[in-house]
């Protein structure tokens, strides 16, 4: 059974950083292609950032707004993706999940469930 | 980047009903296009990819078509499980953009 599991979400001041994991099970990870998407409060969904894979030499790609701020990472040998967040603002706050892309077309086949991450002071 | 308008925003409809969702494309994508559904506090889920390859799993009363830059979801017969929230995603392009979303709630 695929499961791809967020964590590291919490509540943090404008201006700081967090940290988001994403750990995967039941796929080969290191073939698929890995997104961030985030979902503000009552908001519809919004890309945030992808890695490819090791084929594709780990090549990343951003939303313009959070190009800069936010990084997007991997570790293959622990099945895990992560999501590096500086430089927080308040519209920043969202639900952020992680999906796999695969195939072709690259839709985004499964997603975790989420984590909140609120910005605030 | 590439916008989808989704239309209607929001329907009402009865179990049973057959029901049709429009992402309108703002420039040409060819078939690279994905309908989610998502239902409150959970994740999205893949119905439809490539504009209308049916996800592994998904009841076949969920169908999608390309015309052009329109694309459609359609459910044959509406049944009370898929009362949620759609949207269109294109994935031509970089960004990848997602549609406004279509909200569809019990009559």
């Amino acid at each position: 059974e695929v499961q791809l599991v967020e964590s590291g979400g919490g509540l943090v001041q404008p201006g700081g950083s967090l940290r988001l994991s994403c750990a995967a099970s039941g796929f080969t990870f290191s073939d698929h292609y890995m997104d961030w998407v985030r979902q503000a409060p009552g908001k519809g969904l919004e890309w945030v950032g992808r890695t490819r894979n090791k084929a594709n030499s780990y090549t990343t790609e951003y939303a313009a707004s959070v190009k800069g701020r936010f990084t997007v990472s991997r570790d293959d040998s622990e099945n895990s993706l992560y999501l590096q967040m500086n430089s927080l603002k308040t519209e920043d706050t969202a639900v952020y999940y992680c999906a796999s892309s695969t195939g072709t077309y690259r839709q985004f086949d499964f997603w975790g469930q989420g984590t909140l991450v609120t910005v605030s002071s | 980047d590439i916008q989808l308008t989704q239309s209607p925003s929001f329907l009402s409809a009865s179990v049973g009903d057959r029901v049709t969702i429009t992402c309108r494309a703002s420039q040409g994508i060819s078939s690279y296009l994905a309908w989610y559904q998502q239902k409150p506090g959970k994740a999205p889920k893949l119905l439809i990819y490539a504009a209308s390859t049916l996800q592994s799993g998904v009841p076949s009363r969920f169908s999608g078509s390309r015309s052009g830059t329109e694309f459609t979801l359609t459910i044959s017969s509406l049944q009370p499980e898929d009362f949620a929230t759609y949207y269109c995603q294109q994935l031509n392009t970089y960004p990848p953009t997602f549609g406004q979303g279509t909200k569809v709630e019990i009559k």
